[in-house]
């Protein structure tokens, strides 16, 4: 499987403030990265997907202005939550996408938990 | 759009007790993947079912993919303690590689 490593695992910060989050793909180049939310006892939400070189793909109802994300490398994509608000307080997920053969499977970093006061 | 559904929800066992979680998906897949979430932990790739009528097993872990491309089950036989967490089926979109994740079963287990 892949290695992928998400930073930071856990952050609070005040509303009206911008946070960024990072996943990295340590052992191999990820085209496609996908960033995920999830709420408690819920399953999880894409958000979306993060395309190496180009812009990223949004889900119906994820505001891009809200939630920017660039994936400059093949080894690193970034989430910015703008102006954070205590509703955006979430679990985020991303994962890499590893294609095997012609069927991908997605390898997850450890989350980060977001609380905003 | 597509939607992927799991029953039961919630499933509490003895341990011992053997526990089964059922996936079943609006449209047919090309394919249906499982994951495991620890509590407070993040999802993590368990297997890989592609053909129709697929049964693979993974030590105690038996998964089966339907003839119809439609529905999976987990079965895991005599559970224990480290079984504990919340079983995600999820089947990719129709001509990408997004995953429709179902709705989970979480596990938790009676010592």
């Amino acid at each position: 499987g892949a290695v992928v490593s998400q930073h930071p695992s856990w952050v609070i910060c005040k509303s009206g403030t911008s946070v960024k989050i990072e996943c990295r793909s340590l052992d191999f180049q990820a085209t496609t990265m996908f960033w995920y939310r999830q709420f408690p006892k819920q399953s999880l939400m894409l958000m979306a997907t993060s395309n190496e070189g180009s812009k990223a793909t949004y889900e119906q109802g994820v505001e891009k202005d809200k939630f920017l994300i660039n994936h400059a490398s093949l080894t690193l994509s970034t989430l910015t939550v703008t102006s954070a608000h205590p509703e955006d307080s979430s679990f985020y997920i991303c994962s890499v996408l590893h294609n095997t053969g012609t069927r991908g499977i997605q390898y997850f970093g450890a989350g980060t938990r977001l609380s905003v006061l | 759009g597509q939607q992927v559904m799991q029953i039961p929800q919630y499933q509490h066992v003895q341990e011992g007790e053997d526990f089964t979680t059922y996936c079943n998906s609006s449209t047919t897949l090309s394919n249906i993947q499982w994951y495991k979430q620890r509590p407070g932990g993040h999802p993590v790739f368990l297997i890989q079912l592609v053909k129709s009528g697929e049964v693979k097993k993974q030590k105690r872990l038996t998964f089966q993919f339907g003839e119809a491309k439609k529905n999976s089950s987990l079965h895991i036989t005599a559970t224990q303690t480290t079984d504990v967490g919340t079983y995600f089926c999820a089947g990719p979109d129709f001509g990408n590689e997004k995953l429709t994740f179902g709705t989970g079963t979480r596990l938790t287990i009676i010592p």
